[in-house]
């Protein structure tokens, strides 16, 4: 069945300095979908791409969808203690009308 | 958030009881699914359904139990079967429709078997 691995498991990084979390599906998708989990809470769709190459942004965040469609990062630029979480993408599988998530990147922010 | 309820928040059950947890949305959505969240771990499909009266298994879905009778409703039993019931249980909901199909999950329900 499809695979959709995230890496790396786990990010701590001083306040101010960048993050990157990479999404890699056994599959070529059709669209990938980020989330955003703060601790104790639950996923907070954060955003969609869809097109081949595709680069989104949102604020200090950008997300790219590799050019094959098989890949996808999250770049956060100068992280603050706001960003902390556990970041998730996800992958469709449209033939079972499911998603398949990566196991997710855990970001703890160092004030 | 987004319309979904879940309840309770926190649960405690004494092992080898069947519990029901509750899952509403009031999006109008086709499609409804239930996750396990272990703590530190990502999120595992246990049920899904793509519309009333139908559902399908998921990647974990031995030791539990679904219906979908109402559009708005999907419950989930967590049965004695169920050998490591204790955990973060989450539903969410989606449109089937159109290009944009992203998920709205609830807040959870904690699930702890003594």
């Amino acid at each position: 069945g499809q695979q959709v691995m995230q890496i790396p498991q786990y990010q701590h990084v001083q306040e101010g300095e960048d993050f990157t979390t990479y999404c890699n599906s056994s599959t070529t998708l059709s669209n990938i979908q980020w989330y955003k989990q703060r601790p104790g809470g639950h996923p907070v769709f954060l955003i969609q791409l869809v097109k081949s190459g595709e680069v989104k942004k949102q604020k200090r965040l950008t997300f790219q969808f590799g050019e094959a469609k098989k890949n996808s990062s999250l770049h956060i630029t100068a992280t603050q203690t706001t960003d902390v979480g556990t970041y998730f993408c996800a992958g469709p599988d449209t033939n079972a009308g499911k998603s398949t998530f990566g196991d997710g990147t855990t970001l703890t922010v160092k004030p | 958030d987004g319309g979904i309820t879940q309840s309770p928040k926190y649960l405690f059950r004494k092992e080898g009881q069947n519990v029901t947890l509750s899952c509403e949305q009031n999006l109008n959505h086709d499609a409804m699914y239930w996750y396990r969240q272990d703590p530190g771990q990502g999120l595992r499909l246990i049920y899904y359904s793509q519309i009333v009266n139908d559902f399908q298994k998921g990647d974990i879905a031995e030791g539990y139990s679904v219906s979908r009778e109402k559009k708005e409703s999907f419950p989930l039993t967590v049965t004695s079967a169920q050998k490591n019931p204790t955990a973060f249980y989450l539903c969410a909901s989606s449109t089937t429709s159109g290009q944009y199909n992203e998920q709205f999950f609830g807040p959870g329900t904690r699930l702890t078997v003594l």
